[in-house]
């Protein structure tokens, strides 16, 4: 079974200050990881994925993501903050092989805060 | 082109009453979810359907939960007997092919039971 973990539900950090959510994830076999982005009252917009090539993962809006198998995370990091960029984030993984169905299992999500 | 929409947006309704939630998904994705997000549990898969094969409902809290899609295209969400515990926004999401892809997410259904 697969599972995922989003260290801290709050993150706080200055505008142009470094952005970094981390995500673990279990899973038995060889998983896609995705980052979700929900801003107030929408849905959910896909920020980056890993679906097996490059371990470093280039998003939307400057956000990149690095897949690490030793250490099973997929954490999210944005070079300097912006004040449109206070959202809650949403790390997921599948399995995309073996009958399965493809259903996301997703963190609790993590809430950034930028502040002026 | 058009997303994935869901309506209503917001839907209030008082305990053991039925609701239907409905999604349509983006043209031609053949794979539709559904899932839940409630503060205490996060985002949950409820029920998914890939073309034509039998739904995989694994997902769904309680028997008092259906979902149904008609012609491959528009999903329902039936709710029977609403309770307090079922307060949460439900997001529909599509994609062209299972797991590879994208998952295009609706923007919800947000359920008051009162």
């Amino acid at each position: 079974a697969q599972s995922v973990t989003q260290l801290g539900s709050h993150v706080s950090v200055s505008e142009g200050a470094l952005v970094l959510l981390r995500c673990n994830y279990s899973s038995s076999v060889p998983p896609y990881l995705f980052w979700y982005v929900q801003y107030p009252n929408q849905g959910l917009q896909l920020l980056l994925k890993y679906t097996s090539a490059a371990t470093l993962v280039k998003g939307i809006n400057g956000f990149e993501a690095e897949f690490k198998k030793s250490e099973t995370s997929f954490h999210l990091t944005k070079p300097s903050a912006h004040m449109s960029d206070a959202a809650e984030y949403f790390c997921a993984v599948s399995v995309p092989y073996g009958g399965s169905q493809g259903n996301l299992i997703f963190g609790k999500g993590t809430k950034l805060s930028v502040k002026p | 082109g058009a997303g994935v929409s869901q309506s209503p947006s917001n839907k209030v309704t008082e305990k053991g009453k039925d609701v239907e939630l409905r999604c349509d998904p983006i043209s031609g994705h053949t794979a539709l979810y559904w899932y839940r997000q409630s503060l205490g549990q996060g985002l949950e898969f409820l029920i998914y359907f890939q073309g034509n094969s039998a739904p995989d409902k694994s997902g769904l809290p309680s028997d008092r939960f259906s979902a149904e899609r008609t012609g491959g295209s528009v999903s329902t969400l039936t709710i029977q007997r609403t309770q307090q515990e079922d307060s949460a926004v439900y997001l529909c999401a599509s994609t062209p092919r299972v797991a590879v892809d994208e998952q295009f997410f609706g923007p919800g259904t947000r359920l008051t039971v009162l």
